[in-house]
């Protein structure tokens, strides 16, 4: 079974500056999909940026990207120019490329901005 | 286009009684998954529907079912509730099976 950590459990950074969530998964198979989703204080799950396993280019979305380290089982998410907005708990999640929709995902980040 | 939505928000219920949630789809969306999040064991998955088949179906017990309709609309059903069911029920749908997920905000349900 696919097994998904995060070893951060709170990190805090100071508004405009950069952090780097980190994330490393356990699995056998080789092509999978790899998310970041955020949830706010409102609890609704955003996504932030997903990453196909087959792809080795690091996905990128605005302020968000993520160094994605295969081999390493590596996937941390680099958020630069933090703003107030990015407070949330934000959770690393696995997804199989065979058969149903199912997300494995780590225990969270919760991420404060110091302004 | 509407984004996922839940019903009801939160949900008070007392052991024994039995619940269900509703969850509507992104428009055009035929997949709904279902998580529990919880503060001891995090976010689990519960269930998958896809053009009102269940696909895949997480480490719960009986009590927890689901149901699609055909409208891709989904129930889910917990019976004989137990303290331990409260949690934020979280739904996601997706066009397919293959594509991402997108959440709806969550039902509240605490067991007294």
């Amino acid at each position: 079974a696919q097994t998904v950590t995060q070893s951060q459990p709170e990190m805090s950074v100071q508004e405009a500056e950069t952090v780097t969530l980190s994330c490393t998964y356990d699995t056998s198979e080789s092509d999978y999909y790899l998310f970041w989703y955020k949830q706010p204080p409102s609890r609704q799950m955003i996504l932030v940026i997903r990453q196909e396993a087959y792809k080795q280019q690091n996905a990128t979305e605005n302020r968000f990207s993520v160094n994605f380290q295969k081999a390493a089982k590596s996937f941390s998410l680099k958020i630069s120019d933090s703003q107030l907005g990015d407070a949330a708990m934000y959770f690393c999640a696995y997804r199989s490329i065979r058969g149903a929709q199912k997300l494995v995902f780590g225990q969270g980040t919760r991420l404060t901005i110091n302004p | 286009k509407a984004g996922v939505t839940q019903t009801p928000r939160y949900l008070i219920k007392t052991r024994g009684q039995q619940v269900t949630l509703s969850c509507s789809p992104i428009s055009g969306h035929r997949s709904v998954s279902w998580y529990q999040q919880t503060p001891g064991q995090g976010l689990q998955f519960l269930f998958e529907y896809f053009s009102e088949t269940q696909r895949n179906k997480g480490n719960f017990p009986g009590r927890f079912s689901g149901r699609q309709f055909s409208n891709s609309r989904s129930e889910m059903n917990v019976s004989t509730l137990e303290l331990g069911d409260s949690a934020l029920y979280l739904c996601a749908s997706s066009l397919g099976s293959a594509d991402t997920q997108y959440f709806g905000p969550g039902t509240r349900l605490t067991v007294l």
